[in-house]
């Protein structure tokens, strides 16, 4: 089954700064990677979805992009906030025949003010 | 338009009592999956059910835990005779059957579940 790494420490960064996050897996390449956003306390939210032929996608300050010769994800936040502080989750299907989403641990992010 | 429905959002259980954990999807959604999260780890997924089936149940353990998605009514996640080991946040989320093979979920804000 699919191995997928984030990043376990936490991200810090001032705010008005770029924030990059990483997910790397392991096995093959999968048909999407998904990013959410989850909120001490929370659910996660859906971020952003990312396909296997497609190498980047924006979402207003939010860009994903996609590089399956690396077999990494890199989530980018631009002119980042206080309020952007939170953890952030890479998903990606659990095996070939699956289209369930299997999560990273996460990457913490806190902006400075 | 209300979102993935959990309840209860807070259950306190004694060693080997049962828990029931309840989800109601979001309206039109016919697909509901159970993730657990231990502190300090990620989202385990636990089993996918679609209405009177279970399609998926591959992280479920394999003693204890069931869980249904009826006719009529929420899905339901019981946990029977619980252990420590078991107190977890426990997340649901729904998808509508058209996106399922995007997976993209929406989650309710889960049921946290300590046994004492």
């Amino acid at each position: 089954s699919q191995k997928i790494e984030q990043n376990s420490e936490a991200l810090n960064i001032q705010e008005g700064k770029t924030a990059t996050l990483t997910c790397n897996y392991t096995n093959y390449s999968p048909a999407y990677l998904q990013w959410y956003r989850q909120d001490p306390g929370r659910g996660p939210v859906f971020l952003l979805l990312i396909r296997e032929n497609e190498k980047e996608k924006r979402k207003e300050r939010l860009k994903v992009t996609f590089d399956t010769t690396l077999k990494q994800s890199l989530f980018h936040i631009t002119a980042s906030q206080p309020a952007d502080s939170a953890t952030y989750l890479c998903a990606l299907p659990a095996s070939g025949g699956s289209y369930i989403p299997t999560f990273g641990r996460g990457t913490s992010l806190i902006v400075h003010p | 338009n209300a979102g993935v429905m959990q309840n209860p959002r807070h259950l306190v259980r004694r060693r080997g009592q049962e828990a029931r954990l309840r989800c109601s999807p979001m309206k039109g959604h016919s697909h509901v999956y159970w993730y657990r999260q231990l502190p300090e780890e990620g989202l385990k997924f636990m089993v996918y059910l679609q209405k009177e089936n279970i399609i998926d149940e591959s992280g479920m353990p394999k003693e204890r835990f069931s869980a249904e998605f009826p006719k009529e009514g929420p899905s339901i996640l019981r946990i029977q005779q619980v252990v420590r080991g078991d107190s977890a946040a426990y997340f649901c989320a729904s998808s509508l059957s058209g996106q399922a093979n995007t997976g993209e979920l929406f989650f309710g804000e889960g049921s946290r579940l300590t046994v004492l």
